[in-house]
């Protein structure tokens, strides 16, 4: 079946340093991909979305990586602050997503900065 | 500029109790959604409305209805709640659809618990 997974579920990381949460997607068909990130007692907040004909894309101090070949999708943090603790989401688009919502999300990585 | 605000924040119901979770938009946006978040599993979706006058089933439709009140506006009821609906609700929206720049805004949830 159609899945979006993490590789890894925990993820501590030295406050300063980089981060990198890695996602692998089944749905080679998927055309769109997005990462969120959900603190405590909160919704998902959006970070960054890419198309499937991108390889790379870069926000502020975030880059989403998109590996086709393989199907797998990372998201680095660079500098990572307190204030990226959280747990991380990806997202993929299946099909003719249009109005239609048809957004696979993962199970989410726990990320923990230690001070 | 709130984005998407939902209400209650905390629910307790009994079995068999109904309840509407109201939910609401100031960004002007198009679509609205209905997600269920429970432990060790992605968000789930349960309706969508693609735009003012339309709804659709979505993952988890089952026990649910929804009412798209206008565009701002789109609620979901539980007509005879059970255990299996306790969950994190969240509502979201987008300007069009779910797309390459029009990513899900998300509200803050709706905890619910059914004993």
């Amino acid at each position: 079946g159609e899945s979006v997974g993490l590789h890894l579920p925990t993820l501590s990381v030295q406050e300063g340093d980089n981060s990198i949460i890695n996602c692998a997607y089944s749905n080679s068909a998927s055309d769109y991909f997005i990462w969120y990130k959900q603190e405590s007692g909160k919704g998902p907040q959006f970070i960054i979305d890419i198309r499937s004909n991108m390889d790379k894309r870069q926000g502020q101090r975030v880059t989403v990586l998109l590996n086709k070949t393989v199907k797998h999708l990372s998201l680095q943090i660079a500098a990572t602050q307190p204030g990226d603790s959280a747990v991380y989401f990806c997202a993929e688009n299946i099909g003719d997503g249009g109005s239609q919502g048809n957004l696979i999300f993962g199970k989410g990585t726990k990320l923990s900065v230690k001070p | 500029n709130a984005g998407v605000t939902q209400t209650p924040k905390f629910q307790v119901l009994k079995t068999g109790q109904s309840m509407t979770l109201q939910c609401a938009q100031d960004m002007n946006h198009n679509s609205m959604y209905w997600y269920r978040q429970d432990p060790g599993m992605g968000l789930r979706l349960i309706y969508y409305s693609a735009s003012e006058g339309t709804t659709d089933k979505g993952e988890v439709p089952n026990g649910y209805n929804v009412s798209r009140l206008n565009k701002r506006e789109f609620s979901l009821r539980l007509e005879s709640a059970a255990p299996s609906q306790t969950s994190v609700y969240f509502c979201a929206s987008s300007e069009a659809g779910v797309s390459y720049n029009s990513p899900l805004h998300f509200g803050n949830g709706t905890r619910l618990t059914v004993t």
